[in-house]
């Protein structure tokens, strides 16, 4: 079975600085994909960044990109120049059936 | 292109009762998946519906059921509530979620008393 491990329940970060969450996760499958989605106050689930794993490119959005270490089933979150705006949990998911396999979230406070 | 959308956005209700939940797809996208979110056990799947067919299932009793529409707007039905099963209900469409990203409504706050 597929399981997603984000380990940080929490992070801060100062407005303008890096933070990188972190996730992992276990599959034994060998196409699979990996999300990244943000979850504001309004619950509204936000589509952050996605990665196919047969992809070796770390993907890129603007200020958000991955590590993505398949090897080691390991995919982090780097937000740069971090903005009020990102103030949000974060959850890292996977899905290889369609059916996307959350982790537990980490909830990510910006500070002015 | 206009976003997914899930109706109504709260509702209470009591122990016993049944509750129906929307949700309306983005137009063109053909599967619509269905997910629960509470505090303690997190984001859990709870089914999958592609051109009206239930494709996939997670682990929940047959008290929910769902299903999908020809013009793929998708209903989600739980019988007999619990108050266990107030809950966030999250529906998600894609054009197919074996290889597309799955974009979420704004969710059902269902609370059970």
């Amino acid at each position: 079975a597929q399981t997603v491990t984000q380990s940080q329940p929490e992070m801060s970060v100062q407005e303008a600085e890096t933070v990188t969450l972190s996730c992992t996760y276990d599959t034994s499958e060998s196409d699979y994909y990996l999300f990244w989605y943000k979850q504001p106050p309004s619950r509204q689930m936000i589509l952050v960044i996605r990665q196919e794993a047969y992809k070796q490119q770390n993907a890129t959005e603007n200020r958000f990109s991955v590590n993505f270490q398949k090897a080691a089933k390991s995919f982090s979150l780097k937000i740069s120049d971090s903005q009020l705006g990102d103030a949000a949990m974060y959850f890292c998911a996977s899905s290889n059936t369609g059916k996307l396999i959350f982790g537990q979230g980490t909830t990510l406070q910006v500070k002015p | 292109k206009a976003g997914v959308t899930q109706t109504p956005r709260y509702l209470i209700k009591t122990r016993g009762q049944q509750v129906t939940l929307s949700c309306s797809p983005i137009s063109g996208h053909r599967s619509v998946s269905w997910y629960q979110q509470t505090p303690g056990q997190g984001l859990q799947f709870l089914f999958e519906y592609f051109s009206e067919t239930q494709r996939n299932k997670g682990n929940f009793p047959g008290r929910f059921s769902g299903r999908q529409f020809s013009n793929s707007r998708s209903e989600m039905n739980v019988s007999t509530l619990e108050l266990g099963d107030s809950a966030l209900y999250l529906c998600a469409s894609s054009l197919d979620s074996l290889k597309e990203t799955q974009y979420f409504g704004p969710g059902t706050r269902l609370l059970v008393l």
